[in-house]
């Protein structure tokens, strides 16, 4: 069974501060990952890919372990607006994905003021 | 303009009912996906599908029927409700292959009563 495991929070984070979310997946044979946020009542939206190297985009890092299987996200100087949920999403890469995407349960986040 | 929409975004109704929940992309994508998010906000993909073929039907109740009249349209058939279909459906729509963000329409939230 492929599963995509997180922990749920939440996470009560000050702002200003820097925060960790790490998530692990099963099926070695995953080829593609995503952080998508969901705010409150709303449809979850891209937040950004995870490539193998690693990448940033402006206060949000991604990084991949493919040997430990598992994913993470790092924010710097979070801000209020980042206080959403956070879900990670793997695709094992059977053809267009539908069938190997797979959604964490998600983890919430909470920045205060 | 809204790059995918559906309709209605509430709906209420009694068991046994039948319902139908419609979405549109005006985004030009070829595969297009139906989620189910329950009360524990665990987002689970129920079909897709790709230039008018289902292409992965997990294991949802056959009571449930996607049904697409062109690749812009992918409608969801809900026969007989029951309480237990009581959540939020998502839509949403991507080029095929598993590297491509999905975007997702608005939500419909359906409660049984």
């Amino acid at each position: 069974r492929k599963e995509v495991e997180q922990d749920p929070g939440p996470f009560n984070v000050p702002e200003g501060a820097t925060v960790a979310f790490n998530c692990t997946y099963s099926n070695s044979a995953s080829q593609s990952f995503f952080w998508y946020r969901q705010d409150c009542r709303k449809e979850p939206k891209l937040l950004m890919s995870v490539y193998s190297s690693g990448n940033e985009d402006g206060r949000f890092t991604a990084q991949l372990n493919r040997a430990s299987q598992y994913i993470s996200l790092l924010i710097r100087d979070s801000k209020l607006s980042d206080s959403a949920t956070y879900l990670c999403v793997v695709n094992d890469g059977s053809g267009g994905g539908a069938d190997g995407l797979t959604f964490g349960k998600g983890t919430h986040l909470i920045i205060q003021p | 303009d809204t790059a995918v929409s559906q309709t209605p975004k509430y709906l209420v109704t009694q068991m046994g009912n039948d319902k139908s929940i419609k979405c549109e992309q005006n985004l030009g994508h070829d595969t297009m996906y139906w989620y189910k998010q329950d009360s524990k906000k665990f987002l689970k993909i129920m079909f897709s599908y790709n230039n008018k073929e289902l292409i992965i039907n997990e294991t949802v109740p056959n009571r449930f029927s996607p049904k697409s009249p062109d690749k812009a349209h992918l409608n969801l058939h809900i026969n007989s409700l029951e309480l237990g279909d009581s959540a939020v459906y998502f839509c949403a729509s991507s080029q095929w292959g598993e590297a491509y963000e999905q975007y997702f329409g608005p939500g419909t939230r359906l409660t049984v009563t």
